[in-house]
């Protein structure tokens, strides 16, 4: 079955950077596109960014733009964000989710950006 | 400020049929596809309905989507307690270039 794992989470300093994983198991992860979405305490969910099947297009939220970094290894079926400069306002809990448009989405990993 | 416009709350009793509007605009739900996102808080969000009004196998009948010009809504049927959850609607925006979500719907099943 479609499974999504996301990792890299936990408490990080403002300012600091921080990559986010997510691996997938039971599909062929190089066909399909992948996204990041985030839902922040007590916010409703927030699209983040978009990469395509084979990383050559990537899409970001406006709010993130310059700040995070989408990225793949369809070697090792894991999706990456990359996320820099952290901010209060990036704490929440970042999901990874399948296809165009998302069909699965993972358990997610909680980023609480504090002091 | 969410792109998409839902409701923050709707309610209903069990057996009810209870509606969710998601208001858009020419940018998104105007032009592309939306879809429908069921969340329990702590869980993964599972989808509900996708491109306007389809239902993944295994989602019950009792939901339904629809669009109309700018605007989607998501139908529940026979309502019942479990369904009480946040409810999301999803579309690509052209002009933003991404995918922008609704604020969410919290159903309460009085």
């Amino acid at each position: 079955q479609v499974q999504l794992v996301e990792s890299g989470g936990g408490v990080v300093q403002p300012g600091r950077s921080l990559r986010l994983s997510c691996t997938a198991s039971g599909f062929t992860f190089s066909t399909y596109a992948v996204h990041w979405v985030r839902q922040a305490p007590g916010k409703g969910l927030e699209w983040v960014a978009l990469v395509s099947n084979d990383g050559s297009n990537k899409y970001y939220a406006d709010s993130v733009k310059g700040r995070f970094t989408v990225s793949r290894d369809n070697s090792k079926n894991t999706l990456y964000l990359q996320i820099n400069s952290l901010r209060a306002a990036d704490t929440a809990v970042y999901y990874c989710a399948r296809a165009e448009p998302i069909d699965y989405w993972g358990q997610g990993t909680l980023v609480t950006v504090s002091s | 400020q969410s792109v998409l416009t839902q409701p923050p709350s709707a309610s209903g009793t069990p057996g009810q049929r209870v509606t969710i509007s998601c208001a858009g605009s020419s940018s998104n739900i105007g032009r592309n596809i939306v879809n429908w996102y069921q969340h329990f808080p702590g869980t993964a969000p599972k989808r509900l309905i996708y491109s306007n009004n389809q239902r993944p196998s295994g989602v019950p009948d009792r939901f339904s989507g629809s669009k109309s010009g700018t605007s989607a809504s998501l139908a529940i049927s026979g309502l019942q307690s479990e369904d009480e959850a946040d409810y999301y609607c999803a579309s690509w925006d052209d002009s933003l270039n991404g995918w922008v979500f609704g604020g969410g719907t919290k159903l309460t099943v009085l």
